[in-house]
């Protein structure tokens, strides 16, 4: 089993439509959540931190379930831009430092 | 301010040549990680230096990658007796500070291996 899954879609959704994407995690000892947003060929770059009691940015809502080990991101009134791989990210703090385990990454397609 | 900056950004070598990554981080942190990310995978966590401690080299996939950072700043990955299956983006990322748990990564632009 990966530490880390993710369903790798597509999802194909219309402008303004409402999305979620889950990934599961299986080490328990996860200590913190993020999920990346990578553009085709580029860099992943951080898009929020999930915290225990969720957060919201903007569109944006992730929330985090520690008893059933998933986290989530909501995407409300997505814009074409939003088009990318958003990859599910959990950090593992070692006696080295952190760890970060990343998901394949859910692809996301915002189509007029 | 200048970014996480690696070289080159291309890299197309033959079949059992050795290959040469750098990586300089953002400066000032402390933290760099290497990454490898394949077609359809996930990022692969490959090695992590942390200041003047002994790097966490639990990713390499096998003796053929070693990396060394110098001077705490420009970090260097080597890949010996390139194999296909190596053929990958090389990410690097560098961070403030670590322990914390919100500590971000900054990811460079990577490094795209192709072996023939």
């Amino acid at each position: 089993r990966k530490e880390v899954e993710q369903d790798p879609g597509p999802f194909n959704v219309p402008e303004g439509a409402t999305v979620a994407f889950n990934c599961t995690y299986s080490n328990s000892a996860s200590q913190s959540f993020f999920w990346y947003r990578q553009d085709c060929r580029k860099e992943p770059k951080l898009l929020m931190s999930v915290y225990s009691s969720g957060n919201e940015d903007g569109r944006f809502t992730a929330q985090l379930n520690r008893a059933s080990q998933y986290i989530s991101l909501l995407i409300r009134d997505s814009k074409l831009s939003d088009s990318a791989t958003y990859l599910c990210v959990v950090n593992i703090l070692t006696g080295g430092g952190n760890k970060l385990t990343f998901g394949t990454g859910t692809q996301l397609k915002v189509e007029l | 301010g200048a970014g996480v900056s690696q070289s080159p950004s291309n890299k197309v070598t033959e079949k059992g040549k050795d290959v040469e990554l750098r990586c300089d981080p953002i400066s000032g942190h402390t933290a760099l990680y290497w990454y490898r990310q394949s077609l359809g995978q996930g990022l692969e966590f490959l090695i992590y230096f942390q200041g003047n401690s002994a790097p966490d080299k639990s990713g390499l996939p096998s003796d053929r990658f070693s990396a060394e950072r110098t001077g705490g700043s420009v970090s260097t990955l080597t890949i010996q007796r390139t194999q296909q299956e190596d053929s990958a983006v090389y990410l690097c990322a560098s961070c403030q500070r670590t322990g914390g748990n919100t500590d971000t990564q900054y990811f460079g632009p990577g490094t795209r291996l192709t072996v023939l």
